[in-house]
């Protein structure tokens, strides 16, 4: 069983549908990212968080530090915010273990 | 152009020749991390510096890798006797490595293939 799991590995929505990844961990963890990886491989990090939620523009993101569980949220998804969403744990001991990731693809 | 840069983009290969990849990371930032990325999964983490000093080698840089930061600014990283294996997307990523937390800047990768 991987250290960091997410779900769904792919997901397809219509524009503006309301997007929800999961990601649930079983490492003790300094801080949760996530990440959002384009076809060309480029890796943008979208937050980092160790507690609560955190919103930047039509992305939020929870954490839920007793359950050990995260979701990022997409709000009016749109075309562009197709990409692979990554979550990554980051331990105490430096190293950060990532998920698989989730493919998302959004339809006009 | 402020962020981490890695050269070259993309790399092809014979089975068999030695490569090396270049990481220029933020210029303020003290910690830089190698990770590894096969198809379809999420990356792995391979090594990181603090500074000029290699302080975490993952059991996955086997004998014929070897990363350097001989003077804390940028890293390098070079396979010998490249497999068909070692195909992959190469992340640098860099980081202020200050506190508890700190925010880890991915550079664009180099995308190895060996044929």
């Amino acid at each position: 069983k991987n250290e960091v799991e997410q779900s769904p590995q792919n997901l397809t929505a219509q524009e503006g549908e309301f997007i929800t990844i999961n990601c649930s961990y079983s490492v003790g963890i300094s801080a949760l990212h996530w990440l959002q990886q384009h076809p060309g491989g480029g890796i943008v990090s979208l937050f980092m968080l160790s507690s609560g939620k955190k919103k930047h523009g039509r992305l939020i993101a929870t954490i839920n530090i007793q359950e050990k569980h995260s979701s990022l949220h997409i709000t009016a998804s749109h075309p562009r915010d197709s990409a692979v969403y990554i979550c990554a744990a980051d331990g105490w001991d430096d190293k950060i273990i990532f998920g698989k990731g989730t493919r998302l693809h959004i339809l006009p | 152009d402020t962020g981490v840069s890695q050269d070259p983009r993309h790399k092809i290969t014979k089975r068999g020749q030695n490569v090396t990849f270049r990481c220029d990371p933020i210029s303020e930032h003290n910690r830089l991390y190698w990770y590894r990325q096969t198809l379809g999964q999420g990356p792995e983490f391979l090594t990181y510096f603090q500074n000029e000093a290699q302080l975490e080698k993952s059991r996955l840089l086997s004998d014929r890798f070897s990363a350097e930061r001989p003077k804390g600014s940028f890293s390098t990283l070079e396979i010998q006797r490249t497999e068909q294996g070692d195909s992959a997307m190469y992340l640098c990523a860099s980081s202020s490595g200050q506190g508890v937390q700190y925010e880890q800047y991915f550079g664009p990768g180099t995308r190895l293939t060996v044929t």
